[in-house]
């Protein structure tokens, strides 16, 4: 069975201060590891998609990085708009159901 | 707006009642997907759709769910006889689902309370 770990469950930033975000996963054959953005009350919005360890993405201040095991979110120099909460999720290779975490709940504060 | 739609956005009924909940995909997607929310969690997936046809259903939480994709364009999701316990963000996505291209894209979802 497909698991998916976040941490840490919630993450207070000052504004410009870099850090790191978690996603460590177990599947059967990953086809690949997705990164969401989710506000209050909205849906999850899509941020990236990793498929291959060692693979890397960027998008703004954001960015991902994938080994074997694990996953991390990259934030440098958040804003205070950068607060959420970010979902990672793995599909696996032998399954079509995606498996998400509980996501971590990241506040910039200003 | 090309994305996901879900309506309605927000509903509250009484227990016992019956609900649906109407997703529109993003017209070239293929793949439906819905899942359900609760706080502090992650989405939860319920049923899957590949055009018409559903190819998973067995995650449906109860017998009292169904859901249908009768032309391979919008869906519905059903809840009979509504529990407190189904209170929750009910979230629908779409997916182009080809080669290299798995995402999912997701409605801004309907939040139900069972009073």
């Amino acid at each position: 069975e497909d698991q998916v770990t976040q941490s840490p469950e919630a993450l207070r930033l000052q504004e410009g201060e870099s850090s790191s975000l978690n996603c460590s996963y177990t599947v059967s054959g990953l086809r690949g590891l997705f990164w969401y953005r989710q506000d209050p009350g909205k849906g999850p919005e899509f941020l990236f998609t990793l498929y291959s360890a060692g693979e890397e993405k960027e998008k703004e201040r954001l960015k991902a990085t994938l080994t074997k095991k694990e996953s991390f979110l990259h934030i440098t120099a958040p804003k205070p708009e950068d607060s959420a909460t970010y979902l990672c999720a793995v599909q696996s290779g032998g399954s079509y159901i995606p498996t998400f975490g509980r996501g971590t709940s990241l506040i910039v504060h200003p | 707006d090309t994305g996901v739609s879900q309506d309605p956005r927000h509903k509250i009924t009484k227990r016992g009642q019956n609900v649906t909940f109407r997703c529109d995909p993003i017209s070239e997607h293929n793949r439906l997907y819905w899942y359900r929310q609760t706080l502090g969690q992650g989405p939860e997936f319920l049923t899957y759709f590949q055009n018409e046809a559903q190819l998973e259903k067995s995650r449906l939480l109860s017998d009292r769910f169904s859901a249908e994709r009768p032309k391979g364009s919008f869906s519905t999701l059903e809840i009979q006889r509504t529990e407190q316990g189904d209170s929750a963000m009910y979230l629908c996505a779409s997916s182009p689902w080809t080669s290299g291209n798995y995402e999912q894209y997701f409605g801004p979802g309907t939040r139900l309370t069972v009073t």
